[in-house]
């Protein structure tokens, strides 16, 4: 059973840093695509960015909103992705989510799907 | 960075009805389009890729059409399960993107 537990979350002062973790398994880890996506309370989704497997340079993209302060990273020898979190501010409290995203085949295409979600792990960040 | 948005915001419908939810992008996706259900507390579900794709073990009521920049998701006969809220996400360009929710309840 394919399974994703994210960590690290809780408490965190405006200007800190956080390290959110995400463990897989049931899947080979190391073929894996991961996304981060979180969701404010009572909001909707925002995608925060994605790492892909080393097949494909293991290379990260970033939404806007992460870019500069948010940085993903991968141990395929621990089945583990990290989503380091710094210069937080007020509006990244959210549930943040770990993601298999993995690469569908139709037709002569690959498309990317989050096909298999944790269950989020809270970050508050408040003085 | 592609722009979404979903119409309508939210609906009220009732069991057996049938259920169209509309996304459209600020610019073309080709068939780079997804669609997630997600149920309060819940972490969200992949139900349709590639536009039109259903994911395993999802019901057939579930159906997804479109190409280039306006999609559709149709619930055929829409089930007491189904209600939640319904995103659509592209991932055409490198920043994979969400639309705002459509929430279905009951009416």
């Amino acid at each position: 059973e394919v399974q994703l537990v994210e960590s690290g979350g809780g408490l965190v002062q405006p200007g800190r840093s956080l390290r959110l973790s995400c463990t897989g398994s049931g899947f080979t880890f190391s073929d894996s695509g991961l996304s981060w996506v979180r969701q404010a309370p009572g909001k909707g989704l925002e995608w925060v960015g994605f790492i892909r497997n080393k097949a494909y340079g293991g290379t990260t993209e970033y939404a806007a909103s992460a870019k500069g302060r948010f940085t993903i990273s991968r141990d395929d020898s621990e089945s583990i992705a990290y989503l380091q979190m710094n210069s937080l501010k007020t509006e990244d409290t959210a549930l943040y989510y770990c993601i298999r995203t993995s690469l569908y085949n139709y037709g002569s295409r690959s498309y990317y799907t989050l096909d298999y979600w944790g269950q989020g792990t809270l970050v508050t960040v408040s003085s | 960075d592609i722009q979404m948005t979903q119409s309508p915001s939210s609906l009220s419908a009732s069991v057996g009805d049938r259920v169209t939810v509309t996304c459209r992008t600020s610019q073309t996706v080709s068939s780079y389009l997804n669609w997630y259900q997600q149920k309060p507390g819940k972490a969200p579900n992949l139900l349709i890729y590639a536009a039109s794709n259903l994911q395993t073990g999802v019901p057939s009521r579930f159906s997804g059409s479109g190409f280039g920049t306006d999609f559709t998701l149709t619930i055929s006969s829409l089930q007491p399960e189904d209600f939640a809220t319904y995103y659509c996400q592209q991932t055409y360009s490198t920043v994979f993107t969400f639309g705002p929710g459509t929430k279905v309840d009951i009416k």
